[in-house]
């Protein structure tokens, strides 16, 4: 079956620093979704990929969708302590599956 | 505009005992999805309804029941909660089957002794 693999699963850094985590899948995905959870909190989702190759961003957040559509990066720039949570990328196909996830901590 | 809800927000069961965790969404949405989290792990598919009307099993079933109860509600009921059981539950809907972005109602954070 479809796995999601995600790395790292932690992440610590000094606020201001950039911090990417990385997807990646075992099949080919129609499309990707990222999300973000707060600790004690429930996933919040951020932004969908479709396209080959494609880079979305959002503020700080870029996103983008590897040429095979196997593959999936979300890349902070210069971190804040609002950022602190676990981003999850998740693979629709045949059944939803989230990758484990990347904790991300920054201290100030 | 509540979004999606879920009933209880904590509870402790002790083995072999029954509770059905609820869930509404007042968007309007085709698909619901149950889901549990547990510690430094993502989250697995329990159950799906990808329309009112239908149901499916996703990754982890076992142990598990749903009612698609209507087009707003998603039931999921243990018949016999075990300790493996002990996880955060959510409750998820979104517009379509696999199409467009899951909303996730709070959690209920269920202990089994």
């Amino acid at each position: 079956g479809q796995q999601v693999m995600q790395i790292p699963q932690y992440q610590h850094v000094q606020e201001g620093e950039d911090f990417t985590t990385y997807c990646n899948s075992s099949t080919t995905l129609s499309n990707i979704q990222w999300y973000k959870q707060r600790p004690g909190g429930h996933p919040v989702f951020l932004i969908q990929l479709v396209k080959s190759g494609e880079v979305k961003k959002q503020k700080r957040l870029t996103f983008q969708f590897g040429e095979a559509k196997k593959n999936s990066s979300l890349h902070i720039t210069a971190t804040q302590t609002t950022d602190v949570g676990t981003y999850f990328c998740a693979g629709p196909e045949s059944r939803l599956t989230f990758g484990e996830g990347t904790q991300l901590t920054v201290n100030p | 505009n509540a979004g999606v809800t879920q009933t209880p927000k904590f509870q402790v069961l002790k083995t072999g005992q029954s509770m059905t965790l609820q869930c509404a969404q007042d968007m309007n949405h085709n698909s619901m999805y149950w889901y549990r989290q547990d510690p430094g792990m993502g989250l697995r598919l329990i159950y799906y309804s990808a329309s009112e009307g239908t149901t499916d099993k996703g990754e982890v079933p076992n142990g598990y029941n749903v009612s698609r109860l209507n087009k707003r509600e998603f039931s999921l009921r243990l018949e016999s909660a075990a300790p493996s059981q002990t996880s955060v539950y959510f409750c998820a809907s979104s517009g379509d089957w696999l199409t467009y972005e899951q909303y996730f109602g709070p959690g209920t954070r269920l202990t089994v002794t």
